[in-house]
């Protein structure tokens, strides 16, 4: 099976920045995907990395270094609709594009 | 511009019974996926497509079955409900790509589905 880890919970100041690590141990890495998830919604994509190096998408940017098995996704400029669970997952190398997701860190914007 | 629907949206169930969650979507994507979130355990895989007619274990199957007779469907049954079912269910679809595709999975809002 897969290893992923991740904070469970952080909290920041509407405004700030705030990057959240998901360190992983997999056979077989075949690419690494952020999800946002607002509670009792479902989950929705923000990002994937597949080769080593930062991925910018706005506000939100994703790193991967795939020798040390570490990612992280850094949310610039918060917004109180910023707080929600973010969900780190990896895809092994098979053919059927499984994924396996940790546990979700939940992330508090305050006022 | 419906994407991934399941139904229905909230269940309870008594210990035993049976039932049969729904998952539609309209976006001709070959792989499917069924997943239950739990608190503190992130989104586990129950079972998966990767095509009508074919159906493959995860890694939490039992006490489940599934069956894709139609591309846009996909079917989750819990034969004698337990307890331990008590979650959400997620369903998910992707569209078939190269092995390095950056497609994502697709989910639905979930079903929430209570065991007692």
């Amino acid at each position: 099976g897969q290893n992923i880890d991740q904070p469970t919970e952080m909290t920041a100041t509407e405004g700030a920045i705030v990057q959240i690590n998901c360190t992983y141990q997999t056979s077989g890495f075949n690419g690494l995907f952020w999800y946002q998830q607002h509670a009792g919604e479902a989950p929705t994509f923000l990002s994937y990395n597949v080769l080593d190096g930062l991925e910018e998408k706005g506000r939100f940017s994703s790193f991967l270094s795939r020798s040390k098995g570490y990612s992280y996704l850094l949310l610039k400029e918060l917004q109180m609709k910023d707080s929600a669970s973010y969900l780190c997952a990896v895809r092994v190398r098979s053919n059927d594009y499984k994924l396996s997701f940790g546990a979700g860190t939940t992330v508090t914007v305050r006022a | 511009n419906a994407g991934v629907t399941q139904t229905p949206k909230f269940r309870v169930l008594k210990t035993g019974q049976s039932m049969t969650l729904l998952c539609a979507q309209d976006m001709n994507h070959e792989y499917m996926y069924w997943y239950r979130q739990d608190p503190g355990m992130g989104l586990r895989l129950i079972h998966y497509s990767v095509g009508e007619g074919t159906t493959a274990k995860g890694e939490v199957p039992d006490g489940y079955n599934v069956s894709r007779l139609k591309k846009q469907n996909f079917l989750l049954g819990l034969e004698s409900a337990a307890p331990s079912q008590t979650s959400v269910y997620f369903c998910a679809s992707q569209l078939q790509g190269p092995i390095l595709s950056n497609q994502p999975q697709h989910f639905g809002d979930g079903t929430r589905l209570s065991i007692l």
